[in-house]
């Protein structure tokens, strides 16, 4: 079935560095979401992105949907502390296909 | 709170047992979704309801699983004749046809140890 896969699987960033994940399919997605889970918490819905080349922001996250649409890449400028957690990205369809995720995790 | 409850939060099990897990959606969500979580991965889809037909079921939900969504409000999750690799998160998500984003919103999940 579909797979979206994610990289890098963990990353470790100082407060204040900046935080790329990856997420790439070998076929085009209709839509990419991307969700975060808090270490002990459930998925949380942060954003949709849906046409090629879609860019969105959200404060210091910024979201990007491939031109083929079969990549996306969630960004994070000046990490905090309150960003740690497991990002992952998901093409929705009846149901969510996920990726395995990128678990941040940040120090002071 | 009116966000997705699920029960219990935490199931400990001996091989061989059946258990049930319940998940009160967003009322008003028409959608309801089981998923599975294991250490490391990501959640994997099992069936979707909308309103109380169940319209997919996953080749992971074995003859084993079975869920129902009787009044298209809360829905149960049963897994019979429980094995150690059954042990997993089992996360209940919701989401409304009406939503621009079609959104997922979860539930805290239920935690099962199969011993």
């Amino acid at each position: 079935g579909q797979q979206v896969m994610q990289i890098p699987q963990y990353q470790h960033v100082q407060e204040g560095e900046d935080f790329t994940t990856y997420c790439n399919s070998s076929t085009t997605l209709s839509n990419i979401q991307w969700y975060k889970q808090r270490p002990g918490g459930h998925p949380v819905f942060l954003i949709q992105l849906v046409k090629s080349g879609e860019v969105k922001k959200q404060k210091r996250l910024t979201f990007q949907f491939g031109e083929a649409k079969k990549n996306s890449s969630l960004h994070i400028t000046a990490t905090q502390t309150t960003d740690v957690g497991t990002y992952f990205c998901a093409e929705a369809g009846t149901a969510l296909i996920f990726g395995k995720g990128t678990t941040l995790s940040v120090s002071s | 709170d009116t966000g997705v409850s699920q029960d219990p939060r935490h199931k400990i099990t001996k091989r061989g047992q059946n258990v049930t897990f319940r998940c009160d959606p967003i009322s008003e969500h028409n959608r309801l979704y089981w998923y599975r979580q294991t250490l490391g991965q990501g959640p994997e889809f099992l069936t979707y309801f909308q309103n109380e037909a169940q319209l997919e079921k996953s080749r992971l939900l074995s003859d084993r699983f079975s869920a129902e969504r009787p009044k298209g409000s809360f829905s149960t999750l049963e897994i019979q004749r429980t094995e150690q690799g059954d042990s997993a998160m089992y996360l209940c998500a919701s989401s409304s046809k009406r939503a621009s984003y079609n959104e997922q919103f979860f539930g805290p999940g239920t935690r099962l140890t199969v011993l």
